[in-house]
């Protein structure tokens, strides 16, 4: 179904801390996320994605954390900097093109 | 390397005209999708062309319709505006048959509907 959703809408960290945004998904027989990160007048920026055979993915900074058995994933943030400053959104790939969004997460990282 | 592009940046219209937007797909890319951004909402999906055919739709109306040139651009055109239709409207572009990698969005048209 198209019901990817997130836990909470804002998130607010002091620069230099972890940042955790949460996500939930509805259908099980996804395969496939994707975390983007959306700046004021802008369109989506990739971060990360991951596969629905593997549990973790590491990028620069961040971690995917994927937990099939709730449903849940989750994106974290190592030492947070201002220009992490976003709304961030998960989405789950329905078909070839079609990404199902959930509302998005405002981080906000003070000084 | 171009990313993906939209043209224009901003639009106004009133109710009942209609509209056009463009796209063109990052370079090496052939498919395109359009979706569509409410403000404070997650982008909803509208339809998507690969080789100049709409082949996939989500729940839009069919005022919302689109257009794949042989260079891989695209359009989407929307009639009969309505004040709901306000909205950025993202196109993304992907490689067909990369199917676990991520869509390139542009920065969007910002349409406004007065």
């Amino acid at each position: 179904g198209e019901n990817v959703g997130l836990h909470l809408p804002t998130l607010s960290v002091q620069e230099g801390d972890n940042s955790i945004i949460n996500c939930a998904y509805s259908n099980s027989a996804s395969d496939y996320f994707i975390w983007y990160k959306q700046e004021s007048g802008k369109g989506p920026q990739f971060i990360i994605d991951i596969r629905s055979n593997m549990d973790k993915r590491q990028g620069q900074r961040v971690t995917v954390l994927l937990n099939k058995t709730v449903k849940h994933l989750s994106l974290q943030i190592a030492a947070t900097q201002p220009g992490d400053s976003a709304v961030y959104f998960c989405a789950e790939r329905q078909g070839a093109q079609k990404l199902v969004f959930g509302q998005g997460t405002r981080l906000t990282i003070n000084p | 390397d171009a990313g993906v592009t939209q043209s224009p940046t901003h639009l106004i219209k009133t109710r009942g005209q209609q509209v056009t937007l463009r796209c063109s797909p990052k370079s090496g890319h052939d498919t395109v999708s359009w979706y569509q951004q409410a403000l404070g909402q997650g982008p909803q999906f509208i339809f998507q062309y690969y080789e100049e055919e709409e082949r996939q739709r989500g729940n839009f109306p069919d005022r919302f319709s689109g257009h794949q040139f042989p260079n891989y651009s695209s359009e989407l055109n929307v009639n009969a505006l309505l004040l709901g239709d306000s909205a950025l409207y993202l196109c993304a572009s992907s490689l067909r048959g990369s199917y676990n990698s991520p869509l390139h969005f542009g920065n969007g048209t910002r349409l406004t509907v007065t």
